[in-house]
């Protein structure tokens, strides 16, 4: 049984650019919540897709926006990329109301 | 704003030592206390969770301790080895407010052999 998937596992961009990255839920869960790890700190949440619908919101801005298909999996946007971004993305699925099982995230350079 | 801190930001022990991590949260509304564990290149995973009508909880060989009356919890690494080296997450979620965690800062336990 996979646990989380994420994809890319690292990618490199450039400040201006947009970027999607992808997550394929645990077996059996149906809400998807994304963090943001910033080098040598804690996970900070961004948000949380239940239904395909937006259903919890961090303190992100708008450049960052997501989505979440009927078959759970979830996509993470960020347009214009500032160097700041640059971090370890990390999706974690659950079956509402439980606990995440994390993925191994997606490493993202901004330069 | 930083709701949950966690010290100390680094620790070294010797093998059978015993790791202590402490957190302290300002929200009471906070009902759920997990601590999570993140080998490099790898996502947290769940090591052992409280709540807080409850003020120890063992699994194995680690140990929360929960002080509710001043905001506190602890992690208790029981005989570590070095396989335990790796980063250490506190995390506090209200239980009837979907599942957002608030992360503390981390902690990086070396256990040396």
């Amino acid at each position: 049984d996979a646990g989380v998937t994420q994809s890319p596992t690292h990618l490199i961009k450039t400040r201006g650019q947009q970027v999607t990255l992808r997550c394929s839920p645990k077996s059996g869960h149906d809400t998807v919540s994304w963090y943001q790890q910033a080098l040598g700190q804690g996970p900070q949440f961004i948000f949380q897709y239940y239904e395909e619908e937006e259903r919890q919101r961090g303190n992100f801005p708008d450049r960052f926006s997501g989505h979440q298909f009927p078959n759970y999996s979830s996509e993470l946007n960020v347009n214009a990329l500032l160097l700041g971004d640059s971090a370890l993305y990390l999706c974690a699925s659950s079956f509402d109301p439980g606990g995440y099982t994390f993925g191994s995230g997606t490493r993202l350079t901004v330069v | 704003q930083q709701q949950v801190k966690q010290s100390p930001q680094s620790l070294i022990v010797q093998k059978g030592g015993i790791p202590i991590i402490n957190c302290a949260y300002e929200n009471t509304a906070f009902d759920y206390f997990p601590w999570y564990q993140q080998f490099p290149g790898k996502g947290p995973a769940l090591l052992i969770a409280i709540r807080p009508d409850v003020s120890e909880k063992k699994e194995g060989r680690f140990t929360i301790s929960f002080n509710k009356s001043a905001k506190q919890f602890s992690l208790h690494i029981m005989d570590s080895q070095p396989g335990d080296s790796a980063t250490y997450f506190c995390a506090a979620r209200v239980d009837n407010a979907g599942n957002m965690l608030t992360f503390g800062g981390g902690t990086r336990l070396m256990v040396k052999p």
